[in-house]
């Protein structure tokens, strides 16, 4: 069974611009989740999506915004890049993620995003 | 923000020491869960531990749980330099509802290197 892939995996980008990343979760995962990873504030939880629905969103401004879609891919974007908005951003899917759950994560790659 | 510490920050050990790496968190868990990273890509998940277990094997992996100190450890026995990587500790919240879906709150990570 193929794993979690995100797209693209380097991106460079300068203040102002907007991005758009992706995530196949894995097949049949119905729960997609977001992570931002800096070396000042770690991994830090951006949102999460379940049946194209957002259910759960981290402390991050409206610029960062997601979406699913009915095949459970997911992406996010961010508009109006600053530079503090470098970062490797992770996307995790899992099988049942819900109350009681595991709640077992598994990640991609990442997508590690330079701003100019 | 990050749920609690790791300690250590860094570790440095000869291949075929053991590995002892500890975690602290702030809130009520439904488990927790240990996650391994090499050099910036994504995470793998370890193992698993609920809040109603007290330790926790698999393979060379032991995990323990102190649910009244809110911390955790994680012994990784004979290491070998493949175990080269950082050690994130992430809990998965016990509330119902809404900030449980999808999120794990992850600590900020202990680096291991493990010399030949």
């Amino acid at each position: 069974k193929a794993g979690v892939t995100q797209t693209p995996r380097y991106l460079i980008k300068t203040r102002g611009q907007q991005v758009t990343l992706s995530c196949s979760p894995i097949s049949g995962h119905r729960s997609v989740s977001w992570y931002q990873q800096t070396p000042g504030q770690g991994l830090q939880f951006l949102f999460e999506y379940f049946s194209e629905t957002q259910r759960n969103k981290g402390n991050f401004p409206g610029r960062f915004s997601g979406r699913q879609f009915s095949n459970s891919r997911s992406e996010m974007n961010v508009s109006t890049l600053e530079l503090g908005d470098s970062a490797l951003y992770l996307c995790a899917s899992s099988l049942v993620a819900g109350r009681g759950a595991k709640n077992i994560q598994y990640f991609g790659a990442g997508t590690r995003l330079s701003v100019l | 923000s990050q749920q609690g510490e790791e300690d250590p920050q860094a570790l440095s050990i000869q291949e075929g020491e053991n590995a002892t790496m500890n975690c602290s968190y702030k809130t009520s868990i439904n488990n927790l869960q240990w996650y391994r990273q090499n050099s910036g890509r994504g995470l793998v998940h370890l193992i698993l531990i609920r809040s109603n277990e007290r330790e926790k094997h698999s393979g060379r992996l032991r995990v323990t749980l102190d649910t009244s100190k809110k911390s955790s450890s994680l012994l990784i026995t004979a290491s070998r330099a493949a175990d080269t990587a950082s050690y994130f500790c992430a809990t998965a919240p016990s509330n119902a509802g809404g900030t449980s879906y999808g999120k794990l709150t992850f600590g900020q990570g202990t680096i291991l290197t493990v010399h030949p």
